[in-house]
């Protein structure tokens, strides 16, 4: 079936630690998004890219890194560098065109422990 | 620059009752929008989505929103709710023409459907 896999499904990362988070997906869309979400504050936008080997920062870039090597993968690596990364991370793509929806992974949610 | 404000964090109705969910944006151009839901743990799955053909958009689940451009609204109704409607509801706004800045779709910060047996 065609779709996109987060995982893992659950994170948990120490204090100082770098960890990454796979986003791999078969829809064979161009765009694919990162997207942050804390209780009450909706969804807020870490990354995007629009083509392999391209992409920019969102709203709350800091204390994240991605990679886009190939069309079907865009792993988010949070870094040590964010200091409140506990969140529930959701992967997301489109086709491209502004009238088209997003379509979203099962999340990933990250734990400092 | 887009914008999207869900009035009412939380909203709680009666089994068999109206579903109401309150959703204004800004746009400075034509805009697309969409309605997701969220249950717990999981991603967004699209509800509906407006993309300037009919106002009124009918979308899966028995939900339905209508657009008002003289309202900047785009509320979600259903007419009678079940209790597996209960869940996060998001509103998302994306504009027509790309005019720089961050792509993709901003979204309001969710309504919690809460409903009552």
């Amino acid at each position: 079936d065609g779709g996109i896999t987060q995982s893992p499904k659950y994170l948990f990362r120490k204090e100082g630690q770098n960890v990454t988070l796979s986003c791999e997906q078969n829809l064979n869309h161009d765009a694919m998004y990162w997207y942050r979400q804390d209780p009450g504050q909706g969804l807020r936008l870490i990354y995007y890219s629009q083509i392999v080997n391209d992409f920019q920062k969102g709203d709350i870039a800091e204390g994240y890194s991605v990679s886009r090597e190939k069309k079907e993968s865009f792993p988010l690596t949070v870094t040590s560098a964010q200091k409140n990364p506990t969140a529930f991370y959701l992967c997301a793509t489109t086709g491209g065109r502004r009238d088209t929806e997003a379509f979203f992974g099962q999340g990933t949610r990250l734990t400092v422990v | 620059a887009q914008s999207v404000t869900q009035l009412g964090s939380h909203v709680s109705v009666s089994e068999g009752a109206l579903v109401l969910l309150r959703c204004n944006y800004s746009s400075s151009v034509p805009p697309y929008l969409f309605w997701y839901v969220q249950y717990p743990n999981q991603g967004l799955q699209l509800l509906l989505k407006y993309t300037s053909a009919a106002t009124l958009v009918k979308g899966i689940n028995g939900f339905e929103a209508e657009f008002k451009k003289s309202e900047t609204s785009f509320h979600l109704t259903k007419p009678s709710a079940h209790m597996s409607d209960a869940a996060e509801y998001f509103c998302a706004v994306s504009e027509a023409y790309s005019g720089g800045g961050a792509d993709g779709l901003t979204f309001g910060k969710g309504t919690h459907l809460i409903i009552q047996p």
